[in-house]
Formats: structure tokens, C-alpha cells, sequence
């Protein structure tokens, strides 16, 4: 299996744009989640998703962040407005059976807003 | 939610030393406790994990205590190698993150 994979791995935008992150998690796993990693608040887990289904989006910052995720092999976050305090690195992960397996993480993708 | 503490921020070590990081958690109720090594510029890795039903787990040179009373536990690293440079994270489930130790490890 190829693991989870992410695209774009960079991305530059301008405030105000529309940015739409994609991961496509690792065949069978029924958990996906996402997470923003910045040096100032760390890792921190934005929203997951169950068979598909979206079980805890507390983390997610304000409602200028949404996620989907339409199949079992697919899912999109989206910014939009973006704004330069959006800049991070967002890490998608996967794993199969539970909350509490190993977690296998993308390779995320380097968002900048300028 | 849980608070999740991490200690140290940075570590340096001598090779052939051993690391200890340490992290604290505030929900009782938690009980899955992992480690993940993240290199530079590279995805967060599993090295190790331990679950509330055990208090201690070994895989080669690395070991992770778990002391459930006290809402705590260890990462533990003997034997230590360059290629153990770089920054390691607890995690309390997989909701909350510590935040981070960058271990450094001097030939």
C-alpha cells in the first residue's frame, strides 16, 4: 500500500483565496483524521471521521474550515476566506479499527498564506 | 478536555546515554498513550505505545512507562544514536498532543 497520501504537498496562496487540501487514506481504514501542526500550538486535531461520518470537529478553528469526505477513499479540507494565520502544516492520518491504533500520517501539506 | 504537559522541551544526550522525556495528562478516563518521532520536514511516526492496562512496554531501546495513579508516563531511550536526533511527541489518545521534545544526540 502506497499510505496516506496528501496533495498538494505545497501550497502558496493569498489571503482571502479559497485553499482545498486532499488526502486519500490507506485502503480499509475506517478512521481518517486531520490535524494542523504550527510551532507555536503544536499538533492539534481539527476533525475525524468514522466510515465517513464526521465524529468530532471540535477542533476545527472557525467556520472558514470545513472537511468532507464523500468515500471511503477520499477527503477534502477547505479554507476559505484563507488568512496568513492559517499557515501551517496539515497532516492527515489514518488507521483502522479504532481511535486508540496506530496512526499512519501523511505527508502533509505546507500551506502558506501570504 | 485533556491537558497534556511534555518535559523536556529540549534534550541534549552524549551518544550511548540514555533520554527520558516525560508527559502528564489530567483525564483518568484516558487509555491509549503513544510516541511519535518526527524527524525534520518529514510525517510524525509511531515508535511506541502503551495502553492503561499496562504499565510498561519495551521494543528494543526503547521503553514507555505508564503510571495511571499519578497520570503520568515516560519515554525512555538507552543506548542513544545520532539517528535518535529529532523531535518526539506524546500523545494521550489520539486527540491531544504534547508539546514536543527536541532531543539532540551528540556523537
Amino acid at each position: 500500500d502506497a499510505g496516506v497520501i496528501q496533495s498538494p504537498r505545497h501550497e502558496v496562496t493569498e489571503m482571502g483565496q479559497e485553499v482545498t487540501l486532499r488526502c486519500k487514506p490507506i485502503s480499509g481504514h475506517d478512521y481518517l483524521f486531520w490535524y494542523r501542526q504550527t510551532m507555536m500550538r503544536g499538533l492539534e486535531l481539527l476533525i475525524y471521521f468514522n466510515n465517513n461520518v464526521p465524529i468530532d470537529d471540535s477542533g476545527m478553528p472557525e467556520d472558514r474550515f470545513s472537511a468532507k469526505m464523500p468515500n471511503a477513499s477520499f477527503s477534502t479540507l477547505k479554507i476559505q476566506p484563507s488568512e496568513p494565520r492559517d499557515s501551517a502544516v496539515y497532516f492527515c492520518a489514518s488507521t483502522l479499527g479504532s481511535t486508540n491504533e496506530k496512526l499512519f500520517f501523511g505527508s502533509g501539506t505546507q500551506l502558506s498564506v501570504l | 478536555g485533556e491537558n497534556v504537559e511534555q518535559h523536556p522541551s529540549t534534550l541534549s544526550v552524549q551518544e550511548g546515554d540514555s533520554a527520558v522525556i516525560k508527559c502528564t495528562y489530567s483525564d483518568s478516563a484516558s487509555n491509549y498513550f503513544p510516541w511519535y518521532k518526527q524527524e525534520l520536514g518529514k510525517r510524525p511516526q509511531l515508535i511506541i505505545d502503551i495502553r492503561s492496562n499496562v504499565g510498561e512496554k519495551k521494543d528494543q531501546r526503547i521503553a514507555v512507562t505508564l503510571n495511571k495513579t499519578a497520570k503520568h508516563f515516560s519515554l525512555h531511550i538507552t543506548e542513544t544514536q545520532p539517528e535518535d536526533s529529532a523531535v518526539y511527541f506524546c500523545a494521550v489518545n489520539q486527540f491531544y498532543f504534547g508539546t514536543g521534545t527536541s532531543l539532540t544526540v551528540i556523537p
